[in-house]
């Protein structure tokens, strides 16, 4: 199985200031049809989760631009320009390249 | 609009049986790669079972193999999971959540999930 390593665990920001996620997998996440199918996932309190970004670095539809994602291989970082209130929760990386889908360990971002 | 609603949780003994649906609605189920996933309380998310548009695969976590049995039914537009031999581990929210195609004909995940259903296994 593919293991999703993410840090750091927590990150404290202030609003306004920028914050900056890693996700490292074990192997390669580029799939046979030449993608790599590295997601981002956002999480509030009491809320199903959301998809942010797919594929390394494409915002997912009504995905703020403040929201970028970045990466190759095995190495994957989020990056939120200036965060705002609403960004609070948790934020997950998670491969789809291959079956068993895995996700990281997730960051809990505190404001 | 396009909805997911799971449906079916509850609390059941240890070695009990649960079935969960998913009834969707503003899409045909049935066209879609569809996906269970959970999170245990307080824990991250885990998948647990994903089935294939064209009924060409399902795909099981090895936690649930043998256990849970994903199915679907065209006619009610909806995705069970039938949960057997239950653990307490299996303690979570599950969540169903449709795959979808992007502009470039890429198959991706998760552009809609339900609220959850809740299931609590007890000892």
């Amino acid at each position: 199985d593919i293991v999703m390593t993410q840090t750091p665990l927590s990150s404290p920001v202030t609003l306004g200031q920028p914050a900056s996620f890693s996700c490292r997998s074990s192997q390669s996440l580029v799939h046979s049809d030449g993608n790599t199918y590295l997601n981002w996932l956002h999480q509030r309190p009491g809320q199903p989760p959301r998809l942010l970004i797919y594929q390394i670095s494409n915002r997912f539809s009504g995905v703020p631009d403040r929201f970028s994602g970045s990466g190759a291989g095995t190495d994957f970082t989020l990056k939120i320009r200036r965060v705002e209130p609403e960004d609070v929760g948790v934020y997950s990386c998670m491969q789809t390249t291959e079956f068993p889908y895995t996700f990281g360990q997730g960051t809990n971002l505190e404001i | 609009e396009v909805q997911l609603v799971e449906s079916g949780g509850g609390l059941v003994k240890s070695g009990g049986s649960l079935r969960l649906s998913c009834a969707a609605s503003g899409f045909t189920l049935s066209s879609s790669t569809m996906h269970w996933l959970r999170q245990a309380p307080g824990k991250g998310l885990e998948w647990v079972s994903s089935t294939g548009s064209s009924y060409n695969y399902i795909h099981y976590a090895d936690s649930v193999k043998g256990r849970f049995i994903m199915s679907r039914d065209r006619a009610k537009n909806s995705l069970y999971l039938q949960m057997n031999s239950l653990r307490a581990e299996d303690t979570a929210v599950y969540y169903c959540a449709r795959d979808w195609v992007d502009s470039g004909d890429s198959v991706n995940f998760g552009d809609v999930w339900g609220k959850g259903t809740t299931v609590t296994v007890s000892s």
